[in-house]
């Protein structure tokens, strides 16, 4: 069975320093991934996806990237954090290549920044 | 482009009391449509899809019926319990070349003893 791995589980950083967070996925090949941000209250927004190793799409302009070195392996990242970057950061994936899939998601990091 | 719209609550009930969450959309195409379930403190777990229009998704005593005359899928449980107290998001897949999901804003479910 597939499983998807997010950590840490809570991060406290300071302003202006840098943030690396790590999703990985198992049992399955080349899936489709997604880093979404969830801020106070319940929204979801969607900050990247990528389709394959090396694509990545932004969603919405930020203080934040993405990169796909391996084929099950998704990193979110940024040089400077700012206050506005505080929130719960969720990891999904869903089959490649198949339409109508839902999304599976991690347990997600709780990023706080001071 | 594509929209869902459900009710933001808060809902509060209480226990063995039914539940009606409603959620409308719009798409193109023929979406799937999903809901999900988001536990205090924990990531969205999936609760329930269906892929076609009159399919109707169960799952741990929830049930909703795709609409398609309605473009609506509401979800229901005959009888909640307090450990359903949580956030319930719908969504929608409208396929295409990249496979995003639309959510709703989420309503949160409150069941009192």
């Amino acid at each position: 069975s597939q499983t998807i791995h997010q950590w840490p589980a809570t991060l406290v950083q300071p302003v202006g320093s840098p943030l690396s967070l790590e999703c990985t996925v198992e049992g399955t090949s080349n899936p489709n991934l997604y880093w979404y941000r969830q801020a106070a209250g319940r929204g979801l927004q969607l900050l990247f996806y990528s389709v394959g190793i090396g694509q990545i799409s932004s969603e919405v302009p930020q203080n934040l990237s993405a990169s796909r070195p391996q084929d099950r392996q998704f990193i979110l990242s940024s040089k400077k954090l700012l206050l506005s970057d505080s929130g719960f950061y969720l990891c999904a994936w869903s089959v490649g290549g198949v339409r109508n899939q839902p999304q599976h998601f991690g347990d997600g990091t709780r990023l706080s920044i001071l | 482009g594509n929209s869902v719209t459900q009710m933001e609550g808060p809902v509060t009930l209480s226990e063995e009391a039914f539940l009606t969450i409603n959620c409308t959309y719009t798409a193109t195409g023929y979406p799937s449509l999903f809901w999900y379930v988001q536990y205090p403190g924990e990531g969205l777990q999936l609760l329930l899809k269906a892929t076609k229009a009159d399919d109707k998704g169960s799952n741990k005593g929830f049930e909703a019926t795709y609409r398609k005359e309605t473009t609506s899928f509401h979800l229901e449980k005959g009888s909640v319990q307090v450990s359903d107290s949580a956030v319930y998001f719908c969504a929608l897949n409208s396929g295409g070349s990249n496979y995003k999901l639309t959510f709703g804003k989420g309503t949160l479910l409150t069941v009192n003893p």
